[in-house]
C-alpha cells in the first residue's frame, strides 16, 4: 500500500472549516483513500474514502485532487467534539488473497478544534 | 450500527501470566483484526482473521496468538505476558463487500506488571 504524508498537527476555530491535507503520491490506480479519526481513548471511527470522485457523506467532504498524489478531507463546521488524530490511509480494496483487508495506520494529524 | 465489543477497558497482569483478550461483533462481518496502539508508533497490527479458523499474521505477531472458533468471536491470547505487551489493544471487523471500512471496538488497556 502506498505511504501517505500529513502534518502532525492543525488548530482549527469552532465552527469554522477543517482542512486536513494528504499527500499519497505514490499511488496506484486500484488505491482508495481512507480517512479515519481517534478521538482520545476511543477505537478509531471510520469518516469517508474515495477512489478518484469527491466524495461527501454526513460527517465530512473528501477531495481528491485530478492526479489523486493528495487529497483534502474537509470537515464543514468544526465543532469542540471534531478534536481527534485523524488518519489518512491509502489501500486497494480488492488485492487478491487475505490482505485486502489490511489497514496501515501512519501517525495522523492532530486537530485540535479551539473554542 | 455495528457493535464491536471488547471483554474489557481495562485488564492488569502479571508478568508470565497466560492473557485473553475477547472480541465480539454483531454485523456478520467476515474479516475480524486485532491492533495494538503504543504512543509513538501508532497502530500495528497483530494478526487478522477472513474466516472462522482462519488466521494471518499481521506486522507484529511475535508473543501472540489468536483463536476464531465462532464467525462472531475473536480472542487474543497472549501466552505469557511480558511488561512489553504494556498496550491499548483494539479490534475490529469489516465486511468482504463494498469498501471494507473497519469497525474499531473501545480498546482494551493492559497492563503487565
Amino acid at each position: 500500500d502506498a505511504k501517505t504524508t500529513q502534518p502532525t498537527s492543525m488548530d482549527c476555530a469552532e465552527g469554522r472549516a477543517a482542512n486536513l491535507p494528504c499527500n499519497h503520491s505514490t499511488i496506484s490506480g486500484n488505491e482508495y483513500v481512507y480517512w479515519y479519526r481517534q478521538i482520545h481513548s476511543q477505537g478509531p471511527q471510520y469518516i469517508i474514502h474515495g477512489l478518484k470522485n469527491n466524495e461527501t457523506n454526513e460527517m465530512a467532504s473528501l477531495i481528491i485532487t485530478e492526479d489523486r498524489k493528495s487529497s483534502t478531507l474537509i470537515l464543514p463546521h468544526a465543532t469542540l467534539r471534531d478534536t481527534a488524530v485523524y488518519y489518512c490511509i491509502v489501500r486497494q480494496i480488492n488485492a487478491g488473497g487475505t490482505s485486502y483487508g489490511k489497514l496501515t495506520f501512519g501517525q495522523g494529524t492532530i486537530l485540535t478544534v479551539h473554542p | 450500527d455495528v457493535k464491536v465489543t471488547q471483554s474489557s477497558r481495562y485488564l492488569v497482569k502479571r508478568t508470565g501470566e497466560k492473557v485473553f483478550l475477547e472480541c465480539v461483533q454483531d454485523m456478520d462481518h467476515e474479516n475480524m483484526f486485532w491492533y495494538r496502539q503504543d504512543p509513538g508508533l501508532g497502530l500495528r497490527l497483530i494478526y487478522f482473521s477472513y474466516d472462522v479458523k482462519m488466521k494471518e499474521k499481521g506486522d507484529i505477531p511475535e508473543g501472540y496468538s489468536v483463536s476464531r472458533e465462532k464467525k462472531e468471536r475473536f480472542s487474543l491470547i497472549l501466552e505469557s505476558a511480558s511488561t512489553n505487551q504494556t498496550s491499548m489493544y483494539l479490534c475490529a471487523s469489516s465486511g468482504t463487500g463494498g469498501s471494507y471500512e473497519q469497525y474499531f471496538g473501545p480498546g482494551t488497556r493492559l497492563t503487565v506488571t
